[in-house]
């Protein structure tokens, strides 16, 4: 399994662009990256996936170089309500049931 | 459409009892896992099962077992429990099959279980 590393903790400004990056140097050619976001109390939830290049939707954006062996997360004008820890995860993008783990998590704290 | 539940929400066991965690999904989803997170860590993977029928070891499986029942339910049980169990325990479910993003999985809302 890839692992992945993540900074522990970010803090940003509301109205601000955070980036978060997730560096994961043994990705192998089957897998793909994707981000969760859990609040306090809560189960995580999905934000997004991709596999190469630039994948965006109504939440954020995923940056993947070519070599894919880092991502970045990039959430536009952060408000308040952006303060939850975020999850990189690695795996195959397959239909067979695989072992989804979370590595740490990063802890965004979005100040006014 | 309820989407992933978990029961009980809450439970306070002494060392050594029993209890099973029991999850549904209604979603029509393949795969199922669960989770535990101890304050202020990550999530861990416990068991997960691929499809009905089917169930592997994921990170910690010690001191757990599971029942995938059928396709909808996935329980977790904890044959003598020890303080080292008490954590937050997340059930979730995944699509997989003919439907994209596969890794897109769906939380319940947790079992805060303490034992003491």
């Amino acid at each position: 399994l890839a692992k992945t590393t993540q900074p522990i903790s970010m803090d940003s400004y509301e109205g601000q662009e955070v980036n978060i990056t997730c560096s994961h140097n043994n990705i192998a050619t089957n897998d793909y990256i994707t981000w969760y976001q859990q609040f306090p109390s809560q189960g995580p939830r999905f934000i997004i996936q991709g596999y190469k290049t630039k994948v965006t939707n109504e939440v954020a954006s995923l940056f993947i170089p070519a070599d894919r062996k880092s991502s970045t997360l990039s959430l536009p004008r952060v408000s308040l309500s952006d303060t939850a820890v975020y999850y990189c995860l690695v795996a195959a993008n397959n239909n067979a049931g695989n072992m989804l783990t979370f590595g740490g998590g990063t802890r965004l704290m979005v100040k006014p | 459409n309820a989407g992933v539940t978990q029961t009980p929400k809450f439970q306070v066991l002494k060392t050594g009892q029993s209890m099973t965690l029991q999850c549904a999904q209604d979603m029509n989803h393949n795969s199922m896992y669960w989770y535990r997170q101890d304050p202020g860590m990550g999530l861990r993977l416990i068991y997960y099962s691929a499809s009905e029928g089917t169930t592997d070891k994921g990170e910690v499986p010690n001191g757990y077992n599971v029942s995938r029942l059928n396709k909808r339910e996935f329980s977790l049980r904890l044959e003598s429990a020890a303080p080292s169990q008490t954590s937050v325990y997340f059930c979730a479910s995944r699509a997989g099959q003919g439907k994209v993003p596969y890794n897109e999985q769906f939380f319940g809302p947790g079992t805060r279980l303490t034992v003491l």
